[in-house]
């Protein structure tokens, strides 16, 4: 059974600053991982797909990589302002079953300080 | 951008009741999803339908749960008589192909339900 864990469950760091949030998977069987945003009360916003033959993905200030070797992904955010406040969450891409395909972990929740 | 779109945001509906949650996926996406996040939890997955047929379910989707795609463009999910602990936030998925592959899953933006 494909477990998903990130750490840190909150972060707190002021504008400007780099930072990196770290998402792990038990089963490296993975097909892809995906990153996503989600603002209070809001909906999933896609960010970056990593499929599994890939070691990384851009976009803008986001850089994700990918070792399925050690079962882990990394999300990147360069130069952080306060409107990345969010949860940021990862999800492993499995091949079916009853889990589903998209196992989520239960997120990172960002705050960025003015 | 094309978007999943699920009606209503949210729905406040009494212990024992019917609802019914609609989306309407991307237009050329063959593959559905249900999802639900119980407030401070994971994201949980429910069931996943592909050519008019359920393809995998969850535990939790018992058989309080079903799923229809009654036309071309509508994705439902029904509970039939709903408990206190189905309050949560349903959130519809669907990709292209099957695991998402090249493209991920595209969510909807949820909708709230509320059970009293």
């Amino acid at each position: 059974k494909q477990e998903v864990t990130q750490i840190p469950a909150a972060l707190s760091v002021p504008e400007g600053e780099n930072l990196v949030l770290n998402c792990s998977f038990t089963d490296s069987a993975i097909y892809n991982l995906q990153w996503f945003r989600q603002d209070p009360g809001k909906g999933l916003t896609s960010l970056l797909l990593i499929q599994s033959s890939q070691r990384e993905q851009t976009s803008g200030r986001l850089n994700a990589s990918l070792d399925k070797s050690s079962g882990r992904s990394t999300l990147y955010i360069a130069a952080s302002q306060p409107g990345d406040s969010a949860t940021y969450l990862c999800a492993a891409m499995n091949y079916g079953g009853s889990q589903g395909n998209l196992i989520f972990g239960k997120g990172t929740k960002l705050s960025v300080k003015p | 951008e094309p978007e999943v779109t699920q009606t209503p945001s949210h729905q406040v509906t009494q212990m024992g009741q019917e609802v019914i949650l609609r989306c309407v996926p991307i237009s050329n996406h063959l593959y559905f999803y249900w999802y639900r996040q119980i407030l401070g939890q994971k994201v949980e997955f429910l069931v996943s339908f592909y050519n008019n047929e359920i393809s995998e379910k969850s535990e939790i989707f018992d058989d309080q749960f079903s799923v229809e795609r009654p036309d071309g463009s509508n994705f439902t999910l029904k509970i039939r008589s709903t408990k206190l602990e189905d309050s949560a936030m349903y959130f519809c998925a669907s990709s292209p192909t099957v695991q998402g592959a090249n493209y991920g899953y595209t969510f909807g933006s949820g909708t709230r339900l509320t059970v009293v």
